[in-house]
């Protein structure tokens, strides 16, 4: 149950568009179709911004899509907005029936 | 509304016990699968157990043997009950509902967290 892998940071400037990688294995990321994105602002709970790779829940804005190819699934965010500026986490569901976490990406809007 | 809140966590010795409680409302608890997930200070995410309806349950590697996944649908709450406890688990415990009935948390995400409970463990 190694984490995924994320990068540690990202920026853009306000209207700008950026993505965050997160790379697995065939055991998790490539094997399924089952990646979902949370944003977590500080002292907040996380908040699921897409699942199933690239399906959005309800309120929650088209600024953000999900993607992915093999083993590594990504989130894009478009027209940066200063809200958007926290911490990210992917995830996915694993062969052994588990959950496995990215290690979260902090994205900071210049 | 939903709404999942935590209790039990405190200050514990290495090598102590505690027991995590978390009372769900507003929604048919028994439809969903329940999560455990925690966050270290200052560090990211990690799931560490999750139990089925009718209570299968699932552990991460780091907990597998040490913590325990329950519930009680008639009571609508989840509980976790941690042994052999070390400095690494120091952490905000997080109860949190998968976002679709009958689904895996892994499969649909999770929609909705609790407040979270803090442990921390020192000597």
């Amino acid at each position: 149950q190694s984490a995924l892998t994320q990068p540690a940071s990202v920026s853009g400037s306000p209207g700008q568009s950026i993505t965050i990688s997160c790379t697995g294995t065939t055991s998790d990321i490539g094997g399924y179709s089952y990646v979902s994105w949370y944003q977590q602002h500080p002292g907040k709970a996380p908040k699921l911004i897409i699942y199933e790779v690239s399906i959005r829940p309800s309120g929650v804005s088209n600024r953000f899509s999900g993607s992915k190819s093999g083993n590594t699934a990504s989130l894009t965010i478009s027209g940066l907005q200063t809200d958007d500026e926290a911490d990210y986490y992917c995830s996915s569901y694993t062969s052994s029936s588990a959950v496995v976490f990215g290690g979260g990406t902090k994205l900071t809007v210049l | 509304q939903v709404q999942l809140v935590e209790s039990g966590g405190g200050l514990v010795k290495p090598g102590g016990s505690l027991r995590l409680s978390c009372a769900a409302s507003g929604f048919r608890f028994s439809d969903y699968y329940m999560t455990w997930i925690r966050q270290a200070p200052g560090k990211g995410l990690e799931w560490i157990s999750h139990i089925s309806m009718s209570g299968s349950t699932f552990y991460a590697d780091s907990v597998e043997g040490r913590f325990t996944i329950s519930r009680d649908n008639a009571k609508n709450s989840l509980f976790l009950q941690m042994n052999g406890l070390s400095t690494e688990d120091t952490a905000m415990y997080y109860c949190a509902r998968s976002s679709t009935p009958s689904r895996s948390p892994g499969a649909r995400g999770i929609d909705y967290w609790g407040q979270g409970a803090l442990v921390t463990v020192s000597s």
